[in-house]
């Protein structure tokens, strides 16, 4: 898969920083969410998912949390790495009767040596 | 362990011509879903198979598009009389159930281009 976008949103942060990215959903329904990173020429991979009955959940170096209230989520990555350079995609599931993944447009993250 | 695969990774073909993408899913996965990805834009949902239901072909975008799943396994898209505005890469992705108990797992894809 191809890197999406000319005009995608960029975060540049300088290696070794925390990463903090940001997605606005658009269901209050939704019930199930993922990040996804998409690397040049490759498609996108599986980072974290949580159900919309939590807030928080923790992987290795990443942690998503998830703000119901104002439909907000967010990705947050610790000591962020070269490799994480890549196109970061959020995705929701519209309800418990949805099978669908509707993505966002996509954030940028350039990581600076 | 083996992912989702997709044949061919590139293609290029003259408008009007049709086209066939292959997806081989991953061992066991019941769900399978395409998703078109075009130059500057998300991903969109094309179609979806699960198990031997009745596929949801709500996302394709004209009936020049048909897929289908064969065995419950391997998967092709075809496109018919191909135009430049289908030049995108097509994405294919399994699940092990349901959406919600486990994610979708995308192959690489497929790079169309319309020429």
């Amino acid at each position: 898969g191809e890197s999406v976008g000319l005009h995608l949103p960029t975060l540049s942060v300088q290696e070794g920083d925390n990463s903090i990215i940001n997605c606005a959903y658009s269901n209050s329904a939704s019930d199930y969410f993922i990040w996804y990173k998409q690397e040049s020429g490759k498609g996108p991979q599986f980072i974290i998912d949580i159900r919309s009955n939590m807030d928080k959940r923790q992987g290795q170096r990443v942690t998503v949390l998830l703000n119901k209230t104002v439909k907000h989520l967010s990705l947050q990555i610790a000591a962020t790495q070269p490799g994480d350079s890549a196109v970061y995609f959020c995705a929701e599931k519209l309800g418990s009767s949805s099978y669908k993944l509707i993505f966002g447009s996509g954030t940028r993250l350039l990581v600076r040596p | 362990g083996a992912g989702v695969s997709q044949s061919p990774s590139n293609k290029v073909t003259e408008k009007g011509k049709d086209v066939e993408l292959r997806c081989d899913p991953i061992s066991g996965h019941t769900a399978l879903y395409w998703y078109r990805q075009s130059l500057g834009q998300g991903l969109e949902f094309l179609i979806y198979f699960q198990g031997n239901s009745a596929p949801d072909k709500s996302g394709l975008p004209s009936d020049r598009f048909s897929a289908e799943r064969t065995g419950g396994s391997v998967s092709t898209l075809t496109i018919q009389r191909t135009q430049q505005e289908d030049s995108a890469v097509y994405l294919c992705a399994s699940s092990l159930g349901n959406l919600g108990d486990s994610p979708l797992h995308f192959g690489n894809g497929t790079r169309l281009t319309v020429t």
